[in-house]
Parts: structure tokens; C-alpha cells; sequence
């Protein structure tokens, strides 16, 4: 039972343009979303998040996008930079009913071309 | 920067023996967690504690499994009695509580052997 879905596992995109990465969840009580990045051989590094109650959040390149009706979320990333180049994370979780345990989605791997 | 650390960074052990996986959370953290992935699978979440005991912990967390905070600074995995499919990275996490992000150490990648 797959509460975050991330369906592209690989998104390509050349250096300087807007990269997309799309999640949608299942679970309405998910009322916390987070993106994180992950390089190998490390751990996932906490990129953004978002809340229920808002629709946008931004921070620098980054900026999340919440449809709570579609439950479906986005992270931008403009412009795009080789560094970018990582597996990125969607995670959920309903802080209301738990001690914030995250549900992550499989990962969508970035690749920022030069 | 605050860092969560883990060790080993790499176990190789036998079928059927115990391991200990240890971390070390961010000091002023409340909120500690182990995650695992499967070799090309997604983060799974394993277990939660908070206030020196387990908070929540999902279906892969079975009897094998325990935790423990013995010291006030170290926080352990222990697997009893390893399987093959126990196999995996093993990533340990820290917080300060709701609504703020999780730190995750670098991981120890456990392979049964």
C-alpha cells in the first residue's frame, strides 16, 4: 500500500532550466510534507516543507506547491544546477496522530545536464 | 552544522547473528528514529522514541528489533538474529519535534551474509 507515490523514477533536465518533481499521497490526514535530497552514500538531507494549511512555500531555488484536493504536491527548482543532481524524496506525515513518522515516496533520481 | 553519526558505516555479519547499529542524535533533539531501504526500494519507516520510550513502530519492526537510548547521547538498533533480507541501508534520524525536519546521519549499510 503505496501512501506516497512519486511515478517517475528518473527526470533529465538541462542546466539553467525549471526542474519538476511531482508526488501525489493517498492518506487526507497527511498534513505535512517535506522533500528531502539524497546524494549515495548519504543520508537524506532535508530540503523543504510544506504544511496542510498552505498552497506555496518557497526558499531560494526551491519552492513547493500543495493541491490538497488532487492531493498531489510538486518541488520546483529553478534554475537547475548540476549539484542538484540527486535521488529526491517526497515524505508525508500526519503530525496531528502520530510523533511525525514520515511516509516516504521511492525516490525520482534528477539528473542536471551541463 | 549539527550532525547525527552513525557507526559503523558498513557491518558485514552472519546469518543468525545479533548487531548493533549505534547513532549518535543531535544534542538538543527530542525526537529519534531509525529508517531502512532496501537496496533500490524506498525509506521505510521502522520505529519512533521520544521521552525514553518507543512512540510508534511499524510492521517491520518485530520481535528481532529493539531499541535503546543507554547513555543520554547514544541511540542503538539492535537486530537479534539477522536475516538475509534484513540486508539494507539503516538510517538513523533526529528532530526537535513536530513540524520542524529531520536530521539523518550518513547510514550503515548491513549486509547479511
Amino acid at each position: 500500500d503505496q501512501q506516497v507515490k512519486q511515478n517517475s523514477p528518473s527526470l533529465s533536465v538541462q542546466e539553467g532550466r525549471i526542474s519538476i518533481l511531482n508526488c501525489d499521497y493517498t492518506n487526507s490526514m497527511f498534513d505535512y510534507f517535506l522533500w528531502y535530497k539524497k546524494y549515495p552514500a548519504e543520508g537524506p538531507t532535508f530540503l523543504i516543507s510544506i504544511s496542510s494549511i498552505k498552497d506555496k512555500n518557497e526558499d531560494g531555488r526551491f519552492t513547493v506547491f500543495l493541491n490538497k484536493s488532487a492531493k498531489h504536491l510538486s518541488l520546483h527548482i529553478v534554475p537547475s544546477q548540476p549539484g542538484d543532481s540527486a535521488v529526491y524524496f517526497c515524505a508525508a506525515s500526519d503530525y496531528g496522530g502520530s510523533q511525525g513518522n514520515l511516509i516516504f515516496g521511492k525516490g525520482t533520481k534528477l539528473s542536471v545536464k551541463p | 552544522e549539527p550532525e547525527v553519526t552513525q557507526t559503523p558505516s558498513h557491518q558485514v555479519t552472519q546469518m543468525g547473528q545479533e548487531v548493533i547499529l549505534r547513532c549518535v542524535p543531535i544534542s538538543n533533539h527530542l525526537y529519534f528514529y531509525w529508517y531502512r531501504q532496501i537496496l533500490g526500494q524506498k525509506v521505510e519507516f521502522l520505529v519512533s522514541f521520544y521521552n525514553n520510550e518507543i512512540s510508534e513502530k511499524s510492521e517491520i519492526f518485530d520481535d528481532q528489533f529493539s531499541v535503546e537510548r543507554p547513555d543520554g547521547s547514544n541511540f542503538t538498533l539492535k537486530i537479534r538474529s539477522t536475516k538475509l533480507e534484513d540486508s539494507a541501508m539503516y538510517f538513523c534520524a533526529s528532530s526537535m519535534g513536530q513540524n520542524y525536519g529531520y536530521t539523518f546521519g550518513s547510514g550503515t549499510r548491513l549486509t547479511v551474509v
